[in-house]
């Protein structure tokens, strides 16, 4: 059965400071995507990244960083030199090739204090 | 291109009356889901239509629900007798075709059952 665990309920750090959120999933399929979602107070999820299960290269945008490990099933994600405007909740999905939906993890909140 | 849209934002109701919620994708994309998500919670899959037909149900869904998307345009997801226990927020997503895609969320609509 697919899962995603964000062990990680709540961050809080002081601006500038860098941090990294954690995800780990759980799958039999050998094709599936992973994704991670911002959801800021006003509610929407906003997409951040996409990425399939053959690719494990790690990808940068800006001051985000996104590290893929098979062998460890973690996609981890990381914001450097965070800033207030990065306060949210942060969620990690698989996506199944058997399954037609996204599995979201309980999400992690972080909180970047001025 | 315009992002999906839902309508209400908010609804609030007294139990057991009925509720509709519309959600209308992004154009052109020819899958549309449904999630349901309750505080503290990241959100959980309900359904999801294929163009026009419904091709899957969580067990989440009671017979209470039911969900439509005629023409495979916008889709109306609709709760007979509300409980307290429906009170959540109802997100809908929109992606071009299949499980690799991405899915693009609306702001979602907040259902408070008194």
């Amino acid at each position: 059965a697919q899962k995603v665990t964000q062990a990680q309920t709540e961050i809080s750090v002081v601006e500038k400071e860098d941090v990294t959120l954690d995800c780990v999933y759980e799958t039999r399929d050998t094709t599936y995507y992973l994704f991670w979602y911002k959801q800021p107070p006003s509610g929407e999820l906003v997409f951040l990244i996409r990425r399939n299960s053959f690719d494990e290269q790690n990808e940068i945008s800006g001051r985000y960083s996104w590290n893929f490990q098979k062998s460890t099933s973690s996609f981890n994600f990381t914001i450097t030199a965070s800033q207030v405007v990065d306060s949210a909740v942060y969620f990690c999905a698989l996506s199944e090739e058997d399954g037609n939906k996204l599995v979201f993890g309980a999400g992690t909140i972080l909180r970047v204090k001025s | 291109d315009t992002g999906v849209s839902q309508d209400p934002r908010h609804k609030i109701t007294k139990r057991g009356q009925n509720v509709t919620f519309r959600c209308d994708p992004i154009s052109e994309h020819n899958r549309l889901y449904w999630y349901r998500q309750t505080l503290g919670q990241g959100p959980e899959f309900l359904t999801y239509f294929q163009n026009e037909a419904q091709l899957e149900k969580s067990r989440l869904l009671s017979d209470r629900f039911s969900a439509e998307r005629p023409k495979g345009s916008f889709s109306t997801l609709e709760i007979q007798r509300t409980e307290q226990g429906d009170s959540a927020m109802y997100l809908c997503a929109s992606s071009p075709a299949s499980f690799e895609d991405t899915q693009y969320f609306g702001p979602g609509t907040r259902l408070t059952v008194l």
